[in-house]
């Protein structure tokens, strides 16, 4: 079955820069696009960006433009996410999903990572 | 302020059935594909709802998704206790070249 495994929770450092991590399997990999999500605490769901595994085509976020970036590892069927310049309000879960850029629908979400941003 | 706009919450009681709405604009809803997800506290989303209407396998057809114009909605028959969740529209803003998200709907099943 398809599953999306993420890494731990991280705590980082204003200005630190964090790296998330979403393995995937169960399905062909390249033949799919990825999705960051995040959720601060007590708040409804961001839409970061996306990525190709099939290119690496990307496509970010206008708010995160500059401090994020996507990239895939076709090798370990892995997708990472790459936020720089943290900030106390990038405080989140943040969520992989597996889906079409244009979201007509994400159908396997990863089971989440902590990031807290704290001094 | 989210760009899609849904009702912050909406309640009835079990067996009943209930619609939760998603507003937005013609750069949005208007002229793209609706999804729907579930999130049970503590749990990452789930998808209810792709393409506007169309379910996965394995979500009831208690659950069903509309679109007209530039307005969505999802709707839950039967209504269960385990339905007690957050619920989020989702759509591709074509003006912001990006996925938008409603503020999300907190369902209660009284």
């Amino acid at each position: 079955q398809v599953q999306l495994v993420q890494s731990g929770a991280e705590v980082k450092k204003p200005g630190a820069s964090v790296k998330v991590s979403c393995k995937a399997s169960g399905s062909t990999f390249t033949n799919y696009g990825f999705t960051w999500v995040r959720q601060a605490p007590g708040q409804g769901l961001e839409w970061m960006g996306w990525i190709s595994a099939y290119n690496g085509n990307t496509n970010y976020a206008q708010q995160l433009q500059g401090r994020v970036t996507m990239t895939t590892d076709t090798s370990t069927a892995t997708v990472y996410m790459e936020l720089r310049s943290l900030r106390s309000d990038d405080t989140a879960v943040y969520y992989c999903a597996r889906g079409g850029l244009t979201m007509a629908g994400f159908d396997y979400w990863g089971q989440g990572t902590l990031v807290t941003v704290s001094s | 302020q989210s760009v899609l706009t849904q009702p912050p919450s909406v309640s009835a009681a079990p067996g009943q059935k209930v619609t939760i709405s998603c507003s937005g604009s013609s750069s949005n809803i208007g002229n793209n594909y609706v999804s729907w997800y579930q999130q049970l506290p503590g749990t990452a989303p789930k998808l209810l709802i792709y393409e506007n209407n169309k379910r996965p396998s394995g979500i009831p057809d208690r659950f069903s998704g509309s679109k007209s114009g530039t307005s969505a909605t999802l709707g839950i028959t039967g209504l269960q206790t385990g339905d007690e969740a957050d619920y989020y529209c989702g759509t591709w803003d074509s003006s912001l070249s990006g996925g938008v998200f409603g503020g999300g709907t907190k369902l209660t099943v009284l």
